[in-house]
């Protein structure tokens, strides 16, 4: 258990809908991530917030938004949804910002969505 | 541009011999290189990382990886290897370009271990 969680674990909405995914990073973790696992793509980074603030932005459709809130969780937001996001979504978090690149990424155990 | 190739979709490996899986990294500067492991249905555990010094890094599960700069490679050994040692796994390298996404993980495709008694 690597001490991430989120929730929920299992979505199954329509084309066309939001959803909201939550990740409550590790105690004293300050960074997290949303990274989205796909059959096609594989592992691709999403965007990174760092105590509260977005630092770092990777291939996020602009239909997809995140958020960090004061006690450290995210939300991931994906509206109008589409057959090809159907894909695990991951939280990680960090101890810092990371700018040197060192910290270890702690992977949550993802959420399972499907776009029927 | 920072990348990692996992030459191998699937490694099969019987139980009690050493395995090795494979991975060749490309960096523009110093490389912090990641494995991870992914279990069916679960998310991604952190094995070990290389980031300075012992090119032999020893991480979690008896697992270990040897960082090899000038053949760019950081291959995940493991002496004898267990049937639980099956699944998937995924070698990184921390993207450092200096851009939007600076700081995160980039993803080799992943390795399929399979090890059978």
């Amino acid at each position: 258990d690597s001490g991430v969680t989120q929730t929920p674990k299992h979505l199954i909405t329509a084309t066309g809908q939001r959803v909201t995914l939550r990740c409550s990073p590790r105690s004293g973790d300050l960074s997290v991530y949303w990274y989205q696992q796909s059959l096609d793509q594989g592992l691709q980074f999403l965007i990174q917030y760092y105590n509260g603030e977005e630092r770092a932005k990777g291939n996020i459709l602009e239909r997809f938004s995140a958020q960090q809130f004061p006690d450290l969780h995210s939300e991931l937001n994906l509206s109008s949804l589409e057959l090809g996001d159907s894909a695990l979504y991951f939280c990680a978090s960090s101890v810092g910002e990371d700018g040197r690149g060192t910290d270890t990424q702690y992977f949550g155990p993802g959420t399972r969505l499907t776009v029927l | 541009a920072q990348s990692v190739a996992q030459p191998e979709d699937q490694v099969n490996v019987a139980e009690g011999n050493p395995l090795t899986v494979k991975c060749t990294y490309s960096v523009s500067g110093n490389p912090y290189l990641f494995w991870y492991v992914q279990y069916p249905n679960r998310g991604l555990q952190f094995l070990l990382k290389y980031i300075t010094g012992d090119n032999l890094v020893k991480g979690s599960y008896g697992f270990e990886a040897e960082f090899n700069k000038s053949q760019t490679s950081f291959h995940l050994k493991k002496p004898s290897a267990l049937v639980s040692d099956s699944a998937l796994y995924f070698c990184a390298v921390r993207d450092m370009d200096y851009g939007g996404s600076q700081g995160n993980l980039i993803f080799g495709k992943g390795t399929k271990l399979s090890v059978k008694p």
